[in-house]
Parts: C-alpha cells; structure tokens; sequence
C-alpha cells in the first residue's frame, strides 16, 4: 500500500530560526515528490521533485530529494510568522498522488 | 486568471438527501481529481479522472460517484450522504498528462451532513 509520512506533525519555533521538515515515501510507480503550504484554504504548490539530489530554492524556502533512501526534506531559513502554515507533501505515482498527514508550523514572534 | 471553482462553497444537508458538488477549471486540463480531508488524515483521493469519460477510483471512493462529460467540469455525487462523509472537499485539475506535475486545487467546499 502506498504511503507517505511526514514529521513531525507538529513544530514550534520563534520567528527567526531554521526549520527542516520531513517526508519518507513509499509510491508505487514513484515519478515526483512534490510540497505544498496549506493556509486556511486550499494548498498552494511549492515544489516538484523528480531528481535526487538537486536543490530547488524559492527565496527562503528549498527543497532536495533522496530517491535512494526514499525521503525528502523542506527546509525554511530565518522564518516569519506568515510562514505558519501546514506543509503537505504528496507521492506521485503513475496515476495518483498520495498525500502525507501533514506538518503543522506556527511560528512566533 | 486560471482557475479551479468548487460549488458550493459550504452545504450543510441531512443524512440520504443527494447532492452534487461542482468542480470547473478552466485551463484545460486533462487531469481531474477529488480529495477529502479530514484531521489527523491529511488528504484523501476519492476518484480521479484522466481524460473525458475516463475515471476511476482513489484510495476512498465508497459512497461517491463522479462523472467526467466535458473536459472543463468533474462533480462529485453523494447519492445518499451520510454523516461519516463530513469533510472538506477539494477538487484539482493538472497541468500534466496522467496527473504528473502540479496540481491547482480549487477553494474546498465544506460538507455537514447530520
């Protein structure tokens, strides 16, 4: 059965530090990893991910892949408080994507 | 602006009444999908569809129908709700062929069902 998890689920850190975040897959027909920012409304992509170990960087935010070991991790540097949010990755397989549980961050000032 | 419209927004129904979700994107994307979310669940694939008239079922499809006449429109169906399909619904459309690549998620639409 796929599946993806995520950790933690839960983060808590002043605004200012460093995250990383992390996601362990297991997809069948694996093709991407991609993340996601879930605010009070629908997830808005950040990143897709379909080659181990290239970087990919949106301002404070990057994002690298592991294909041998089957994770990925997200990090944030120097955080904001408007980066609380819920961050999701999701699996893709052939024809579906598999979604993790989700990591809440709430940043505070 | 491009765009995936979910209607409506918030439905609050009564247990067995029928009711039907809308889902429209309008950049023409093959690719359309479904997911619930609930606490503690994360998001759920309840049915996809690659191309018109062509669906199938996610990993929760129990108690939903769907139908996939034109490319732009994919409604979710609940013949008979029942109150363990409270949930938020979202609708995605993607930019890729099989679902690979980015997926625009529409606002969500909210279902009580008592």
């Amino acid at each position: 059965e796929d599946k993806v998890v995520q950790s933690p689920l839960s983060l808590v850190v002043h605004e200012g530090d460093t995250v990383t975040l992390n996601c362990s897959y297991e997809v069948t027909n694996f093709r991407s990893l991609l993340w996601y920012k879930q605010e009070k409304k629908a997830p808005t992509f950040l990143f897709m991910l379909t080659s181990s170990g290239i970087e990919k960087k949106s301002g404070r935010l990057s994002s690298i892949l592991d294909k041998k070991e089957l994770f990925s991790i997200l990090n944030i540097t120097a955080t904001q408080t408007g980066d609380s949010a819920v961050y999701l990755c999701a699996g893709q397989g052939a024809q579906k994507l598999v979604f993790g549980q989700g990591t809440r961050l709430t940043i505070n000032p | 602006e491009a765009q995936v419209t979910q209607n409506p927004r918030y439905l609050i129904t009564v247990t067995g009444k029928k009711l039907t979700v809308t889902c429209s994107q309008n950049m023409n994307h093959e690719y359309m999908s479904w997911y619930r979310q609930d606490p503690g669940l994360g998001l759920r694939q309840i049915y996809y569809s690659m191309n018109v008239e062509v669906t199938d079922k996610g990993d929760v499809p129990e108690g939903y129908k769907v139908s996939r006449k034109e490319k732009r429109n994919f409604p979710l169906i609940l013949e008979s709700p029942s109150p363990n399909q409270t949930s938020l619904y979202f609708c995605a459309s993607s930019t890729g062929t099989s679902g690979r690549g980015e997926q625009y998620f529409g606002p969500g639409t909210r279902l009580t069902v008592t």
